[in-house]
């Protein structure tokens, strides 16, 4: 199947700086990327879509200038956490889609636990 | 809106016997429905979709759902399980008519397998 790749699969920063994580389709181009938040024992949260060649759309409550997205590529879409905090600790994970439609299978990055100090 | 409701959060079970885990969904437009798997400290990984046609649908490691309209249920189920099949199970939602990927998923389903 389709391969999507996370990395770093852990980080852990001080307060007050950058992290930013990466999203790389291997086998297949995406031209949309999907972006989650997962906390502790509980489900994923959509932050964002990742459009190549254009803006991300953000959830409502997602903080755009917190959370930068960029989609360069057809293979790789970026996620930085800016000026982050303890809060912000958390597990990150993307998605790409491959398939016709809306129809087709989701597939999923290991995902990047970030821990902030 | 699509929502999707996980009836229990935790199901402990024996290895080998069967088990059922839960999914209610809630949508004012027709819904595609999917049961992923995660292990710990992973991505997911897609076990079985709905999409049309047959209301049974058989995933990978042996594992079915039902699609019930009526009851607006997707359960999931597997007639014998192993240890390896101790992990989080996320059923979810994507809108038909969208043109496009946004899922909506459950709170999840800690299925833990024992000895």
């Amino acid at each position: 199947g389709a391969v999507v790749s996370q990395h770093p699969s852990r980080v852990i920063c001080k307060s007050g700086t950058s992290v930013k994580i990466e999203c790389r389709s291997l086998d297949f181009q995406a031209t949309t990327m999907f972006w989650y938040r997962q906390f502790p024992k509980q489900s994923l949260m959509l932050m964002a879509t990742s459009n190549e060649g254009s803006k991300a759309t953000y959830e409502q409550g997602v903080e755009k200038d917190k959370f930068l997205i960029n989609h360069a590529s057809l293979t790789l879409s970026t996620l930085t956490v800016t000026s982050a905090h303890p809060e912000d600790s958390s597990f990150y994970i993307c998605s790409a889609p491959l398939g016709g439609g809306n129809t087709g299978e989701l597939f999923f990055g290991e995902g990047s636990r970030l821990t902030v100090l | 809106a699509q929502s999707v409701t996980q009836l229990d959060s935790q199901v402990p079970v024996f290895e080998e016997a069967p088990v059922e885990l839960r999914c209610n969904y809630s949508s004012s437009v027709s819904v595609y429905l999917f049961w992923y798997v995660q292990y710990p400290n992973q991505g997911l990984q897609l076990l079985l979709k709905y999409l049309s046609g047959s209301t049974l649908v058989k995933g990978i490691n042996g594992f079915e759902a039902e699609f019930n309209k009526s009851q607006t249920s997707f359960h999931l189920r597997k007639p014998s399980v192993h240890i390896s099949d101790t992990a989080e199970y996320f059923c979810a939602v994507r809108a038909t008519n969208t043109g496009g990927f946004k899922t909506i998923f459950g709170a999840g389903t800690r299925l833990f397998v024992k000895a």
